[in-house]
């Protein structure tokens, strides 16, 4: 089975710190994510990733930034993190096309 | 813009009663449709893919099916059991490498 691994089940940073959430993915996919997930707004596409060293943004990319310089790696970086984006951040990945997605167990960030 | 809604918000039933969760998107031309179960705090497990070709998906005791022309999905689970207490999710993918999401269908599965 396709296993994508976030480092952090939970995180509580303080603003203003920069912030980095990481997820592996062990299958050489080709497609990489991070989602958002807040209560009554649902999930939420920050950033994607379809090759190496490429990115796209999502539906809110602002506050964010992102690296994957190896195909098993995408890196979600918070500049200077803020209260609100205090959330549970989902990692997922896929091969490609039509392939289905397949998500990690998700980081809690919590922004004091 | 893919549009996706689940239907109802939340499910409450016995133990051994069959489940049915809906799912309806606004765009027909879609890749796939793929049917997630959530627990709390946790991260989302995937639990059928349905290719835009495919009518039907079945695993175990869930099968889900796809009408693609009437922008439906329903997700049915056979003789609940409390382990199957979760908020379902209905996504569908498309051509521009997103996933659109339904807001989910909470289940509580009464023993």
């Amino acid at each position: 089975d396709v296993k994508v691994t976030q480092s952090s089940r939970y995180l509580v940073k303080r603003t203003g710190e920069k912030v980095f959430l990481e997820c592996v993915q062990d299958m050489d996919h080709e497609n990489m994510f991070w989602y958002r997930q807040d209560p009554g707004l649902g999930l939420r596409l920050i950033y994607f990733s379809y090759d190496v060293k490429m990115k796209e943004k999502g539906d809110i990319p602002e506050g964010y930034s992102v690296s994957r310089e190896k195909k098993e790696r995408f890196s979600l970086i918070l500049e200077s993190a803020s209260t609100n984006q205090t959330s549970m951040y989902l990692c997922a990945s896929r091969q490609g096309g039509a392939d289905g997605y397949t998500f990690g167990s998700g980081t809690r960030l919590t922004v004091v | 813009k893919q549009e996706v809604t689940q239907i109802p918000a939340a499910l409450s039933v016995p133990e051994g009663e069959n489940l049915v969760l809906n799912c309806s998107f606004t765009d027909s031309a879609i890749y796939n449709l793929q049917w997630f179960r959530q627990d709390p705090g946790k991260g989302l497990t995937s639990l059928l893919l349905i290719q835009s070709s495919q009518r039907e998906q079945t695993s175990g005791r869930l099968n889900a099916s796809l009408d693609k022309s009437s922008g439906r999905s329903t997700l049915y689970i056979a003789a609940s059991q409390p382990g199957d207490s979760a908020t379902y999710l209905c996504a569908v993918g498309s051509n521009d490498y997103k996933l659109s999401f339904g807001a989910g269908t909470t289940v509580t599965v009464r023993a």
